[in-house]
């Protein structure tokens, strides 16, 4: 069964470090997104992406961030100055098309930990 | 503003025993609603969903989940409960048009044998 995979599993950076997390989307899929979980806490929605270009995202998904799909296979997130409270679990998600009622396919999750 | 509730952080069920895991939400128009479970190290895997229809959804690993328009829930059950179900469920909710997937916090379930 296809699955969405993530590197690294676990990312240990220096406050105002940059980061690049990076997903490999289901192979067919064309909707791309990026949530994250602080401890404790909802998974929060980031960003969405179809057609090489983001179609939503939300407050939390400032000028820090920033989404890139370099090649046919690769989606990736990067935090340019990371902050404390930046640490979280996000994870990468892909579905095969658009709209409210068609489900989307989770990676395992990057805990990003920013000392 | 679309939000999901999930009131219990953990939820404990005996092996066997029928187990439920509570959901409300709230959402401008029609909702579309989801389970997802999430087992350690991995992905979050979709459940079951409900779109429009019968009220009572069947999804994978024996789960099911029943949709109550006047109580604003989505209830996720199973008949008879295995260790194997233990893991955290996250109900999650979308109405239409682009809004993005909307999470509660989840819940752990813990099935003991």
């Amino acid at each position: 069964e296809p699955e969405v995979t993530q590197t690294p599993s676990h990312q240990v950076t220096q406050m105002g470090q940059e980061v690049i997390l990076r997903c490999v989307p289901i192979s067919n899929h064309l909707y791309f997104y990026w949530y994250r979980q602080i401890l404790g806490q909802k998974v929060e929605f980031l960003v969405s992406f179809y057609n090489n270009e983001i179609s939503e995202k939300s407050e939390i998904f400032d000028d820090q961030f920033s989404v890139e799909r370099p090649d046919g296979s690769n989606f990736t997130l990067k935090i340019r100055s990371t902050k404390l409270e930046d640490s979280a679990m996000y994870f990468c998600a892909s579905s095969e098309a658009g709209g409210p009622v068609i489900e989307q396919f989770f990676g395992p999750g990057t805990r990003l930990t920013v000392l | 503003a679309q939000s999901v509730a999930q009131p219990e952080d953990q939820v404990n069920v005996a092996e066997g025993n029928p187990l439920t895991v509570k959901c409300t939400y709230s959402v401008s128009g029609n909702p579309y609603l989801f389970w997802y479970v999430q087992y350690p190290n991995r992905g979050l895997q979709f459940l079951l969903k409900y779109i429009t229809g019968d009220n009572l959804v069947k999804g994978s690993y024996g789960f099911e989940a029943e949709f109550n328009k006047s109580q604003t829930s989505f209830h996720l059950k199973k008949p008879s409960a295995l260790v194997s179900d233990s893991a955290l469920y996250f109900c999650a909710v979308r109405s239409s048009g682009n809004t993005p997937l909307v999470f509660g916090k989840g819940t752990r379930l813990s099935v003991i044998a």
